[in-house]
């Protein structure tokens, strides 16, 4: 069975600083996404990240898959008060797109 | 832009009434899925569809049961509401596989009170 797990689970960060959420899986796949969900709305894709070690950014987020270690990353540099949200990490181990999330990291950015 | 509708976003209901959550895309995709979210849990696959007129069971389907007669709009069936039922549902969709790299769309979710 296929498991995916995020940590740390929560998350209080000073604005300014830099952190990094861990999202490990438990099965080989070279398929992982990254989605954002702010509260009392839906979820927001970020990233696609499709083969070992894929990298992308966006504004102060970067993603990267390790598919050997069956670990991708979230870097937050300089965090800002708006990157306050829940996020999730998602598998698709057969290539069908039928997706594994984790559980979520909820992030809070402290002024 | 893309969009991905559901027929409600807040919706109370009674233990063992018929529940009917309706979700509709307007950017031509394949694949429709419906999941649960739950604290603690993340997001549970409960069905997933790539055509219309076919299903497939995803993580969670028991209890549960679905509908695609056209390709833009994929229902959930709650047979008869129970309780433990009582969550937020999304609905997503996206292209067919094939290589493409396109990610899942989501509606806004229906929350879903079981009383």
């Amino acid at each position: 069975e296929l498991k995916v797990e995020q940590n740390p689970l929560f998350l209080s960060m000073q604005e300014g600083k830099n952190y990094t959420i861990y999202c490990n899986y438990s099965t080989t796949s070279d398929r992982l996404y990254w989605y954002r969900q702010d509260p009392g709305k839906s979820l927001e894709s970020l990233f696609v990240l499709l083969s070992n070690g894929a990298v992308k950014q966006e504004g102060r987020l970067m993603a990267s898959l390790d598919t050997k270690a069956r670990l991708s990353t979230l870097h937050i540099t300089a965090a800002v008060h708006d990157l306050s949200a829940t996020y999730f990490c998602a598998v698709d181990i057969f290539g069908n797109e039928k997706l594994t999330f984790g559980t979520g990291t909820r992030l809070t950015i402290i002024p | 832009d893309v969009k991905v509708t559901q027929s409600s976003r807040y919706l109370v209901k009674r233990t063992g009434e018929k529940v009917f959550l309706e979700c509709v895309q307007d950017m031509d995709h394949e694949n429709m899925f419906w999941y649960r979210q739950d604290p603690g849990l993340g997001l549970r696959l409960i069905y997933f569809s790539y055509d219309v007129k076919m299903k497939e069971k995803g993580d969670i389907p028991e209890g549960y049961s679905v509908s695609r007669e056209k390709k833009e709009r994929f229902s959930l069936i709650l047979e008869s509401a129970s309780t433990n039922q009582t969550s937020m549902y999304l609905c997503a969709s996206s292209h067919l596989g094939s290589g493409r790299s396109d990610t899942q769309y989501f509606g806004p979710g229906t929350r879903l009170t079981v009383l």
